[in-house]
């Protein structure tokens, strides 16, 4: 089983601001990641895939980076709306969630 | 687009079963996975297993093999995740989720249902 550990658990920032979030693999998944964003009483929706893949209808603020066992996650500058609780994926082996990380309003 | 709309949320007792439902509509049900992924309260999210209808089969992730059956009617396009011997730490929103690439178990999942509470009460 491939684990991912997402740092840091959680962070505060102000809107404007540049978010960073990082996702490391116990073993390489090569390009296999993705970003998920998660609103209280939401479901998920999917941000990034394969790592630096955009989905459909997500804004350019946001982008992924990364290969092998670290990625990062970074919203380039924050809106209001982007304060949620963000997991990582990979599909390498069966599909398997990081932990979380909650971006709060500073 | 596709949608996916889930049954409602159930109340259980402990050692029962439930049986979730998840219906798609707006786009092609056959040839994509749908998997099913569940949140305890305030936890993250855990992969169960999923169906890629048009080959009938199932996978199940190791630590409910045995405990959960996944199902999918081709002719309602409708997944079922159903759960036996409930205990109350299966209490969470289950979620159904398609898979974004065809034909494949080892997806991202987009989009996804709007979530069922399950929760398993004496």
């Amino acid at each position: 089983e491939i684990v991912l550990t997402q740092s840091p658990a959680t962070l505060s920032l102000s809107p404007g601001e540049r978010a960073t979030l990082s996702c490391r693999a116990s073993q390489s998944v090569s390009s296999y990641l993705a970003w998920y964003q998660q609103k209280p009483g939401q479901a998920p929706r999917l941000l990034i895939y394969d790592a630096s893949n955009r989905a459909t209808g997500i804004p350019a603020r946001f982008s992924g980076s990364g290969s092998g066992t670290d990625f990062t996650l970074t919203i380039s500058s924050l809106e209001p709306e982007d304060f949620a609780v963000y997991y990582c994926q990979q599909r390498s082996n069966w599909p398997f969630f990081g932990q979380g990380t909650k971006l709060e309003i500073k | 687009q596709v949608q996916l709309v889930q049954s409602g949320a159930e109340v259980k007792k402990p050692g029962s079963s439930v049986k979730v439902s998840c219906k798609a509509s707006g786009g092609t049900f056959s040839s994509y996975a749908i998997s099913w992924v569940r949140q305890a309260p305030g936890q993250g999210l855990e992969w169960m297993g999923g169906i890629i209808p048009i080959f009938g089969t199932a996978n199940y992730a190791q630590k409910f093999q045995g405990r959960v059956t996944i199902t999918a009617d081709e002719s309602t396009s409708t997944a079922y995740m159903e759960l036996s011997s409930l205990r109350s730490e299966d209490t969470a929103v289950y979620y159904c989720a398609r898979g974004l690439s065809a034909r494949t178990f080892h997806n991202w999942f987009d989009p996804w249902g709007q979530g069922t509470l399950v929760t398993v009460s004496s």
